[in-house]
């Protein structure tokens, strides 16, 4: 079965600083793998999904993710971290068979200092 | 932009009542499923939904639970007998097809158990 592990449950960045959330996946198949951030009281937003069309995935709101099949990471990065950005984020991979339910990792908080 | 919604957005109920969660997909999608996030931790995959039947449920999905398409537009999720542990938020989602797109979800459903 197919898993994904978020290395992190907490990372705290100083606003205009690197943002960096590593995600290790597990599939005996090509992957589907998505990034979604959910802000407090809200619901689950895409932030950009890697579908073999390029390894170097550009998403909303300057985020972008680098599919590596030989690390099987999914990080997500973001040149400058704004306080807007502070949310939690979460990778996910969806079974490309059967009903492609989606298998989401336990999720990273992003902490954004002033 | 069309979205998902679901209502209501906060239910609270006393142990061993039957709720129904609503959610209303996007229009043209063809693939609909539930999740659940117990407060604090991930989010879990409850059932998929095609072509009118399940076609993939988790072990969390028990004969507690049922789903229903009544009516080409409404999708609902049914508790019978609702548990303490049945507490959490509750996210339907919608996909057009295939496993490259993306599942839209609604703003959840907060469901407190008492």
């Amino acid at each position: 079965a197919q898993s994904v592990t978020q290395l992190g449950s907490h990372v705290s960045v100083s606003e205009g600083a690197l943002v960096l959330l590593r995600c290790n996946y597990s599939s005996s198949v090509p992957p589907y793998l998505f990034w979604y951030v959910q802000y407090p009281n809200q619901g689950l937003q895409l932030l950009l999904k890697y579908t073999s069309a390029a390894t170097l995935v550009k998403g909303i709101n300057g985020f972008e993710a680098e599919f590596k099949k030989s690390e099987t990471s999914f990080h997500l990065t973001k040149p400058s971290a704004h306080m807007s950005d502070a949310a939690e984020y979460f990778c996910a991979v969806s079974e490309g068979t059967g009903g492609f339910k989606t298998i989401f990792g336990a999720g990273t908080r992003l902490f954004v200092k002033a | 932009e069309p979205e998902v919604t679901q209502t209501p957005s906060h239910q609270v109920t006393q142990m061993g009542q039957e709720v129904i969660l609503r959610c209303v997909p996007i229009s043209n999608h063809l693939y609909f499923y539930w999740y659940r996030q117990i407060l604090g931790q991930k989010v879990e995959f409850l059932v998929s939904f095609y072509n009118n039947e399940i076609s993939e449920k988790s072990e969390i999905f028990d004969d507690q639970f049922s789903v229903e398409r009544p009516d080409g537009s409404n999708f609902t999720l049914k508790i019978r007998s609702t548990k303490l542990e049945d507490s959490a938020m509750y996210f339907c989602a919608s996909m057009a097809g295939g496993p490259y797109n993306e599942q839209f979800f609604g703003p959840g459903t907060r469901l407190t158990v008492l």
